[in-house]
C-alpha cells in the first residue's frame, strides 16, 4: 500500500532558487528513498537516509527525517533546469524489502 | 555495466488480448521488482522476487496478471485478456541486496484500446 505522501505535489521555480518537498508516512520505517523520474519513464535513485539518520547531504542534495513526525524533506540548492523532473519518496519498512511510494512531486525549474 | 532493460519500450494491443512484458534485472541483482505507474501516479507494487524464495505476489491487482522470473534473471509479467484499465508504464527494478536502493528500468508503456 501507498504511504508516503508529497506535498506540495507541484513546484515551479526560477533556475538557482531551492526547491523543497515534503513527505510523510505512516507506519515504521528501516529507511527512506528518494527518487527522480524524467518524462514519466524509469526512476533514478537520489539519496537513502536510514531510520537512525537525521540529515544527509549528497551534492547539491540535502535530506532530513524525522522519525517522531513521520516525515521528510528533500531540499534542492541551486537548483537547474536539468532539475526538472517528478521527485518520488519511498519508504521501506525492512519487512518484505518491498517499497511503497507516494504519488509524487513535479518541479518545473525555469531558465 | 549495463543497467535494467525492458522490452518492448511501448505496447499498444486490443481489449481483450494477452500481453508479455519482458525485464532484464542487472547481473547478479538477486531481487526483482515489478510495478505499475498509472498516468500522473505513484508506482504500484504488483510482485516481488527474491531469489529462489516464493515470490510476493500480493500486490498484483487480478487473476490476470502473472510474472514468472527463470533462472534468477530474467522476468516475465504477463496479462491475459487486457482491459483498457490495465493501460499504465509498467516498470521493472532490481536490487543487488536485502536493504538500499532499486536500479529500475526505463519501463514499458502499455496502451489497451
Amino acid at each position: 500500500s501507498q504511504q508516503g505522501e508529497e506535498d506540495p505535489q507541484a513546484l515551479s521555480i526560477q533556475e538557482g532558487e531551492n526547491a523543497t518537498m515534503n513527505c510523510s508516512y505512516k507506519t515504521s520505517i528501516n529507511n527512506l528513498q528518494w527518487y527522480r523520474q524524467n518524462s514519466g519513464r524509469g526512476l533514478v535513485h537520489l539519496i537513502l537516509i536510514r531510520s537512525n539518520e537525521r540529515e544527509k547531504h549528497s551534492g547539491r542534495l540535502r535530506v532530513t527525517l524525522d522519525t517522531s513526525k513521520k516525515s521528510s524533506s528533500l531540499l534542492i540548492t541551486a537548483s537547474r533546469a536539468a532539475d526538472t523532473a517528478s521527485y518520488f519518496c519511498a519508504t521501506d519498512n525492512g519487512g518484505n524489502n518491498r517499497l511503497a511510494f507516494g504519488k509524487g512531486n513535479q518541479v518545473v525549474v525555469i531558465p | 555495466g549495463a543497467g535494467v532493460s525492458q522490452s518492448p519500450s511501448n505496447k499498444v494491443t486490443e481489449k481483450g488480448k494477452d500481453v508479455e512484458l519482458r525485464c532484464d534485472p542487472i547481473s547478479g541483482h538477486t531481487a526483482l521488482y515489478w510495478y505499475r505507474q498509472s498516468l500522473g501516479q505513484g508506482l504500484e507494487f504488483l510482485i516481488y522476487f527474491q531469489g529462489n524464495s516464493a515470490p510476493d505476489k500480493s500486490g498484483l491487482p487480478s487473476d490476470r496478471f502473472s510474472a514468472e522470473r527463470t533462472g534468477g534473471s530474467v522476468s516475465t509479467l504477463t496479462i491475459q485478456r487486457t482491459q483498457q484499465e490495465d493501460s499504465a508504464v509498467y516498470l521493472c527494478a532490481s536490487k543487488p541486496r536485502l536493504e538500499g536502493e532499486q536500479y529500475f528500468g526505463p519501463g514499458t508503456r502499455l496502451t489497451v484500446t
